[in-house]
């Protein structure tokens, strides 16, 4: 079993439809991350969590929000979805030691808004 | 947070050593500097961290001048399946009263040739 598993893989939906994407880890780690892809502006920060009753946002957290149910999952919402949030979507995981070694990224939710 | 910077694209043959050069101008006493590989459609993974002079493991060298303000990753003999995003990352210890996420950029695109 992957240690950060993402669902979907991938997912299409309609403008204004409410949509939630999964993470949940084996890592033990307290540390939890989503960001977004596009083509060519590589990864982008949306929300982090340092523990399960932490919350942060990130560099692009408009039109998303968060909950950590756990230590183990972090859920991303797009509360009413729009085309420009179709992205890839990585969920990730450090263990918050020296010089951020530690991270490992999910497989990814690749999401199309139509 | 130190910014770091890098060339979005590099070219290569196959057999060659690619150099990707990275400038941290403001890097912190305590920071370290960590490389990532993304592949198409995969989550980052690590590939190397160091904090001075050099360091070589199985996959990469990283070069790291006294002053600090620069890195370079060295891939020896790359081949085709060493295409990918190389992201380079500065930063120190996480905790949990000042720590942060990282951003991870656009990084370099290194595309490989026969």
């Amino acid at each position: 079993d992957a240690d950060v598993t993402q669902t979907p893989r991938n997912r299409i939906t309609k403008t204004g439809k409410r949509i939630m994407l999964e993470c949940s880890q084996t890592k033990g780690h307290d540390r939890m991350y989503w960001y977004r892809q596009d083509p060519g502006l590589g990864l982008q920060l949306i929300y982090y969590s340092f523990d399960v009753k932490d919350i942060n946002k990130g560099e692009i957290s408009d039109g998303y929000s968060v909950s950590r149910q756990a230590q183990a999952k972090f859920s991303l919402s797009l509360e009413s979805a729009i085309p420009n949030q179709t992205a890839l979507y990585f969920c990730a995981t450090s263990d918050g030691g020296q010089g951020n070694y530690g991270y490992t990224f999910g497989s990814g939710t690749r999401l199309t808004v139509v | 947070l130190a910014k770091t910077t890098q060339p979005i694209s590099m070219d290569s043959y196959e057999g060659q050593e690619v150099n990707i050069t990275c400038s941290h101008n403001n890097i912190a006493t305590n920071d370290y500097i960590t490389w990532y590989q993304q592949f198409p459609s995969q989550g980052p993974r690590f590939i190397i961290q160091g904090y001075k002079t050099k360091v070589t493991n199985e996959v990469a060298s990283l070069f790291i001048p006294a002053d600090r303000k620069s890195s370079t990753l060295s891939l020896p003999r790359v081949s085709l399946s060493d295409t990918a995003v190389y992201y380079c990352l500065v930063g120190g210890p996480e905790n949990s009263n000042s720590g942060y996420a990282l951003n991870f950029g656009k990084g370099t695109s290194l595309l490989v040739t026969p």
